[in-house]
């Protein structure tokens, strides 16, 4: 079964930095890893998804990367701002004959500091 | 204004009942999803559906139904059966092919 980890739990940086979320995952054959930002009560707001076959995605400051071999994802936000300040999930989905399967990481709670 | 929506906000069961979440949407999606989260877990994929009149279980269908009758509705009952069943739950829905998942904004279910 797909197990996805999530480091750090927690990160918390002063404004204007720029800064790397991590996502590792045990399967390597996927169909494709989407992050997603979580504010407190709300539900999931996408950010940006990977097809398998490609190996970085942009939007904005945000910058997301996929190794599928060594089973690894990063998020990377540039010039970080308040605004940031959320809970950061990834995610990745497999298929199978009954349909595509996402399984979630822990996620990262992430403070940018004005 | 297409998305997703999920009713209530807030629910609350009493012991022995059963409770319904409502996910309906607008996007004209094939694909919806249930999902639970719990505090420090991910979360976890209850029940989903490809299509109407089809859905399979996900990791942690045991106390839950649904029911797909209709494209834009994939309500989920919680039984009574579910000894453990406050926790936030999300819909979510998307589109055929490698398209992104699209969430609601949760219902949160406490017991009294």
């Amino acid at each position: 079964k797909q197990e996805v980890t999530q480091i750090p739990a927690a990160l918390s940086v002063p404004e204007g930095e720029n800064l790397v979320l991590n996502c590792s995952f045990t399967d390597s054959a996927i169909y494709n890893l989407q992050w997603f930002r979580q504010d407190p009560g709300k539900g999931l707001t996408s950010l940006l998804l990977i097809q398998s076959s490609q190996r970085e995605q942009t939007s904005g400051r945000l910058n997301a990367s996929l190794d599928k071999s060594s089973g690894r994802s990063t998020l990377y936000i540039a010039a970080s701002q308040p605004g940031d300040s959320a809970t950061y999930l990834c995610a990745v989905s497999t298929t199978s004959n009954t349909g595509n399967q996402f399984y979630f990481g822990t996620g990262t709670s992430l403070t940018v500091i004005p | 204004d297409g998305g997703i929506t999920q009713s209530p906000k807030y629910l609350f069961r009493k012991e022995g009942q059963n409770v319904t979440l409502s996910c309906e949407q607008n996007l004209n999606h094939d694909a919806m999803y249930w999902y639970r989260q719990d505090p420090g877990q991910g979360l976890r994929l209850i029940y989903y559906s490809q299509i109407v009149n089809d859905f399979q279980k996900g990791d942690i269908a045991e106390g839950y139904s649904v029911s797909r009758e209709k494209k834009e509705s994939f309500p989920l009952t919680v039984t009574s059966a579910q000894k453990n069943p406050t926790a936030f739950y999300l819909c979510a829905s998307r589109a055929q092919g490698v398209q992104p998942q699209h969430f609601g904004d949760g219902t949160r279910l406490s017991i009294l």
